[in-house]
């Protein structure tokens, strides 16, 4: 059973920082990972997708990279704006196709 | 391009009623997923929907139900309401189910069951 780990559970930096999150899954045989931005209660907006074969994708201030094989994926946020406040979701899909598994998010607080 | 819309946004129940929830996927859309969220466990998939047809479906009872129409709409029905029922229930839509695409959500249906 695929199980997502998100380290950390919060952050909170000064704006302007670069940072990273972490994910992590358990199972290398996915199709594809997705890191969505979450505002409080609120859906949940694409930010970038990445396919298996792919390494990285960027995306103005963002970059994400994936090792399928050490089942891992980090999101860096650089230049971080109080914009930037939410929660950060990353989602992989595998062998169930369109089916989502989900870690439980990093809620990140940019200070002005 | 509109995006994935739900109706209604808010809705309050009490327990033992039953509740339906719509979505319409992004035009061309014709994969329909279902999520819970809630605090305690986080986003759970429910159920996916490709032409009319049930692809997949979480662990979650009988009483979670949904169906799919001809235009790619999807209604989930809930029967039996239950207090751990109330969550916000998104709904998700991408083009094929063929293949693994990225996803769009909506913005969702808070659901709260008192």
């Amino acid at each position: 059973k695929q199980e997502v780990t998100q380290i950390p559970a919060a952050l909170s930096v000064p704006e302007g920082e670069n940072l990273v999150l972490n994910c992590s899954f358990t199972d290398s045989a996915i199709y594809n990972l997705q890191w969505f931005r979450q505002d409080p209660g609120k859906g949940l907006t694409s930010l970038l997708l990445i396919q298996s074969s792919q390494r990285e994708q960027t995306s103005g201030r963002l970059n994400a990279s994936l090792d399928k094989s050490s089942g891992r994926s980090t999101l860096y946020i650089a230049a971080s704006q109080p914009g930037d406040s939410a929660t950060y979701l990353c989602a992989v899909t595998g062998r169930d196709g369109n089916k989502l598994v989900f870690g439980a998010g990093t809620i990140l607080r940019v200070k002005s | 391009k509109a995006g994935v819309t739900q109706t209604p946004r808010y809705l309050i129940k009490t327990r033992g009623q039953q509740v339906t929830l719509s979505c319409s996927p992004i035009s061309g859309h014709r994969s329909v997923s279902w999520y819970q969220q809630t605090p305690g466990q986080g986003l759970q998939f429910l159920f996916e929907y490709f032409s009319e047809t049930q692809r997949n479906k979480g662990n979650f009872p009988g009483r979670f139900s949904g169906r799919q129409f001809s235009n790619s709409r999807s209604e989930m029905n809930v029967s039996t309401l239950e207090l751990g029922d109330s969550a916000l229930y998104l709904c998700a839509s991408s083009p094929r189910a063929d293949t693994v695409d990225e996803q769009f959500f909506g913005p969702g249906t808070r659901l709260t069951v008192l």
